[in-house]
């Protein structure tokens, strides 16, 4: 089984602040990942899929880069309406999903 | 655009059978998609529990492989979850989802709104 992490488990930051969440797979899993975005009580968005392709109408701050079992989130500048939970998501041998990042405004 | 719409019961008695179902509006169940079941306990993360592709080919999640099943049912336009051996445990929101597939990616990228099933006497 692939197992995936992710770091940190939560996080504050200012609106307008760069926020980065780290997801790491137990494997080596190419570009096989998938971001998704929660808002509490809301099912899950699809926001990047394949690594770092942008769902379409979801907007250009949010971006993801990696390959392999190294993986990255950003969000260029936080806004208010980005509080949420953020899971990855591996394709690579059957579905696996991160524990969550919960993101906060300070 | 297509629409997910799980109903089923939402109180299952321990060691009972939790059944779902899923309604696919707006598109065609035989589509070049997969269909899954996500679930989410209360307070916790995401656990992907099962997908089906139209054939009826089904790929399970190991931990939960043996109380699950998928079926298919293309006349009526829907699949299903059947969770035998309920515990507490299986307390959870259950959304079915569409995984998408391009080449070799895969994404789910419509999911229903979700429905909780809690397991209690």
């Amino acid at each position: 089984d692939i197992q995936m992490t992710q770091s940190p488990s939560s996080l504050s930051a200012s609106v307008g602040d760069r926020v980065t969440i780290t997801c790491q797979a137990s494997q080596d899993i190419s570009n096989y990942l998938n971001w998704y975005q929660q808002k509490p009580g809301k099912a899950p968005k699809l926001l990047i899929y394949d690594a770092s392709n942008l769902e379409t109408g979801v907007p250009s701050r949010f971006s993801g880069s990696g390959s392999g079992t190294d993986f990255t989130f950003t969000i260029s500048s936080l806004q208010p309406e980005d509080i949420a939970t953020y899971y990855c998501q591996q394709y690579d041998n059957l579905r696996t999903f991160g524990p969550g990042t919960k993101v906060d405004i300070k | 655009q297509v629409q997910l719409q799980e109903s089923g019961p939402g109180l299952v008695k321990p060691s009972g059978t939790l059944s779902l179902t899923c309604a696919v509006s707006g598109g065609s169940i035989s589509s070049s998609n997969w269909w899954s079941w996500v679930r989410q306990p209360p307070g916790k993360g995401l656990e992907w529990i099962g997908e089906i592709y139209h054939s009826g080919s089904t790929n399970y999640n190991p931990s939960l492989k043996s109380r699950v099943t998928i079926s298919v049912d293309k006349s009526k336009n829907q699949f299903s979850l059947k969770l035998s051996s309920v515990t507490a445990a299986d307390t959870a929101v259950y959304y079915c989802a569409r995984e998408s597939a391009v080449a070799e990616i895969y994404y789910m990228d419509v999911w229903g709104k979700g429905t909780t099933v809690t397991v209690s006497s």
